[in-house]
């Protein structure tokens, strides 16, 4: 029983590298979070996606993209890492409004 | 835009009660409360539904009053197992989508 799983887990990038944080469910939840923690700042919501095909933007979208493929993935990118996107990031997911929402465990990331 | 919690931080003997709240400058359709442990995820502790509901799980209960768009945190006889950071998470009424926007957090420390 997997539920929300995240890769990486860990990932060290220099500044202006790209890469993708895949975010995976098997509870065929329908929307789909990325968030990011920050010391102090709670968790901020980056971009979202409420079914197959379909995202919006969070509260702190700037300097992301993400995509929703297929119904179970979702994926976070970052085309051109900067310093400032050094932070932990959940992926989370509910089956609809009201419900439960269910975190990943999280991955770090540092950008130096 | 986050709602605000209070206070920022609160130290307790094991066994004495505390409070948390939360509140919005939105009308809100639910409030979602999280317990999270350093380095992991955020765990689901309860959901409250507009319409002014009370509910309970062990001996941490929460309430939610609609007309002051606030929530409230109960934890009582508390144990060394309730240190963490508590986050509360709202959904504005008249959404057409799901979004849970959370608090900063309100770290709880039991010390023996």
């Amino acid at each position: 029983n997997a539920g929300v799983t995240q890769t990486p887990k860990f990932r060290v990038l220099k500044t202006g590298q790209s890469m993708t944080l895949l975010c995976a469910q098997d509870m065929n939840h329908e929307y789909m979070y990325w968030y990011r923690q920050d010391p102090g700042m709670g968790l901020r919501l980056i971009h979202y996606s409420v079914g197959e095909g379909t995202t919006a933007k969070g509260e702190v979208p700037d300097g992301y993209n993400v995509s929703r493929l297929k119904k179970q993935n979702f994926l976070l990118g970052l085309e051109s890492a900067a310093p400032s996107q050094t932070s932990v990031y959940f992926c989370a997911t509910t089956h609809k409004s009201g419900n439960t929402i269910y975190f990943g465990e999280g991955s770090w990331l540092t950008v130096v | 835009q986050q709602p605000v919690q209070s206070p920022q931080a609160v130290i307790l003997r094991e066994g004495e009660d505390a409070v948390i709240n939360c509140s919005s400058s939105k009308a809100l359709y639910s409030v979602h409360w999280y317990r999270q442990k350093h380095g992991e995820a955020p765990v689901f502790l309860m959901i409250l539904l507009k319409g002014g509901e009370q509910k309970g799980h062990e001996k941490i209960s929460a309430s939610f009053n609609e007309k002051k768009q606030q929530s409230s945190l109960y934890l009582t006889a508390s144990q060394l197992s309730y240190s963490g950071t508590y986050f509360c998470g709202t959904e504005r009424s008249g959404g057409s989508n799901y979004k849970l926007t959370f608090g900063k957090g309100t770290l709880l420390t039991v010390n023996p």
